[in-house]
């Protein structure tokens, strides 16, 4: 069973363009989490979505967007990029994230660099 | 609200040494956890959770934690490090109720010494 997959996994941008960065789950999951991962802030939730619908959110500026399409494929963008948004940017998928015990799969992330 | 706090950022052990990562949580209702092993250039990977079933959870490539409610604690251990132990570990906590969110601790990098 193939798992979490995350393109492209590494990326080079100048401040101010604009980056898409795209998910597949585990098939079968439904449910697709994006975070954000730092050496200085570590692990941080962006949003969650479930068919279709952004279900849960963590506090990143509006810069910060996503969408997921029928086929539970996922995809996030950030524009008017910012050297600060220079990190690993990690998906995560579940089965459908309705119990909070649901395991979450994470891809291996895709590296941005900003400069 | 909970959160989990991770106790050292580096942690060094002998190969063949006990492993002891630290993990306490804070939340205000029965909580989920989870330990989560990062090896180099890759995502994270699972090794255990507790969803209340045992207070002893037994993972993958020999680690358990076990969950001390006294103690707020779920603290991870192996008996006898491996060199391809290294790597970093991330304790985690979703709530059981209301929409699910993950939050992560800032991690404990694990280095064994040869």
């Amino acid at each position: 069973k193939a798992g979490v997959t995350q393109t492209p996994r590494y990326l080079i941008k100048t401040r101010g363009q604009q980056v898409t960065l795209s998910c597949s789950p585990i098939s079968g999951h439904r449910s697709v989490s994006w975070y954000q991962q730092t050496p200085g802030q570590g692990l941080q939730f962006l949003f969650e979505y479930f068919s279709e619908t952004q279900r849960n959110k963590g506090n990143f500026p509006g810069r910060f967007s996503g969408r997921q399409f029928s086929n539970s494929r996922s995809e996030m963008n950030v524009s008017t990029l910012e050297l600060g948004d220079s990190a690993l940017y990690l998906c995560a998928s579940s089965l459908d994230g309705r119990s909070s015990g649901n395991t979450i799969y994470f891809g291996e992330g895709s590296w941005l660099t900003v400069v | 609200a909970q959160s989990v706090t991770q106790l050292g950022s580096h942690v060094s052990v002998s190969e063949g040494a006990l492993v002891l990562l630290r993990c306490n949580y804070s939340s205000s209702v029965p909580p989920y956890l989870f330990w989560y092993v990062q090896y180099p250039n890759q995502g994270l990977q699972l090794l255990l959770k507790y969803t209340s079933a045992a207070t002893l959870v037994k993972g993958i490539n020999g680690f358990e934690a076990e969950f001390k409610k006294s103690e707020t604690s779920f603290h991870l251990t192996k008996p006898s490090a491996h060199m391809s132990d290294a790597a970093e570990y991330f304790c985690a906590v979703t709530v059981r109720s209301g929409t699910y969110k993950y939050i992560f601790g800032t991690g404990t990098r694990l280095k064994v010494l040869a």
